[in-house]
């Protein structure tokens, strides 16, 4: 297993355009999370999964984010009619339930939006 | 509202020196907390833990210490290397947060040949 995969590493969309991103976590880890980070800042929480089931959701994803797990593996975080202000790193992290939280990040999809 | 910061947004050190880097927490409920470090164009990597229950906790080349009088957390690198070269973040969260970390806006460390 090579870690947490996550694609593409950068995506430049035009504002107003959609995007779908990929996260593919540790094999054996049944929680995963997204987190985005900004230039200079720590990464903010946006939502998290334990298996297929969205149990927590940031105030910060607004209802142009959407995220699936369809089947407890992969994960896509979709974001619609993208604005200048989504530009930042999107992270997806992955852990294993009672393995505390000692998150394993991948590296990141970052968004420009123009 | 509830928030992790860092005192210093740069460090510059010499090769060989010590480094500290520190972490003011603000959450009370927080009992779990965490430094990662971030290298360019990759994701934080974990590098050591510390529960409330501790107020000091060693890993190779690294210490973490906890001050939970005055909220307060430090990151001690041993005999800094030009690969410790990166930002670090400390993060916090508490039985109340769920799975959700809290992190800092991040110190930048350079080592100086």
């Amino acid at each position: 297993d090579t870690g947490v995969s996550q694609d593409p590493r950068h995506k430049i969309t035009k504002r107003g355009q959609n995007v779908t991103f990929r996260c593919d976590p540790i094999s054996e880890h049944n929680r995963l999370y997204w987190y985005r980070q900004t230039l200079g800042q720590g990464p903010e929480f946006l939502t998290y999964f334990q298996n297929e089931a969205q149990l927590e959701k940031s105030r910060l994803l607004s209802d142009r984010f959407s995220a699936e797990r369809p089947k407890g593996s992969f994960s896509t975080l979709e974001i619609q009619r993208t604005e200048q202000g989504d530009s930042a790193m999107y992270l997806c992290a992955s852990s294993k339930q009672g393995g505390g939280y000692g998150y394993t990040f991948g590296s990141g999809t970052r968004l420009t939006v123009v | 509202g509830e928030s992790v910061g860092l005192h210093l947004p740069t460090l510059s050190v010499q090769e060989g020196d010590n480094s500290i880097i520190n972490c003011a927490y603000s959450n009370s409920a927080s009992d779990y907390f965490i430094w990662y470090k971030q290298e360019s164009g990759k994701g934080p990597q974990f590098i050591i833990d510390i529960r409330s229950n501790m107020d000091k906790r060693q890993g190779q080349r690294v210490t973490v210490l906890l001050n939970k009088t005055v909220k307060h957390l430090s990151l001690q690198i041993a005999a800094t290397q030009p690969g410790d070269s990166a930002v670090y973040f400390c993060a916090e969260t508490g039985s109340l947060a769920g799975n959700m970390l809290t992190f800092g806006g991040g110190t930048r460390l350079m080592v100086k040949p």
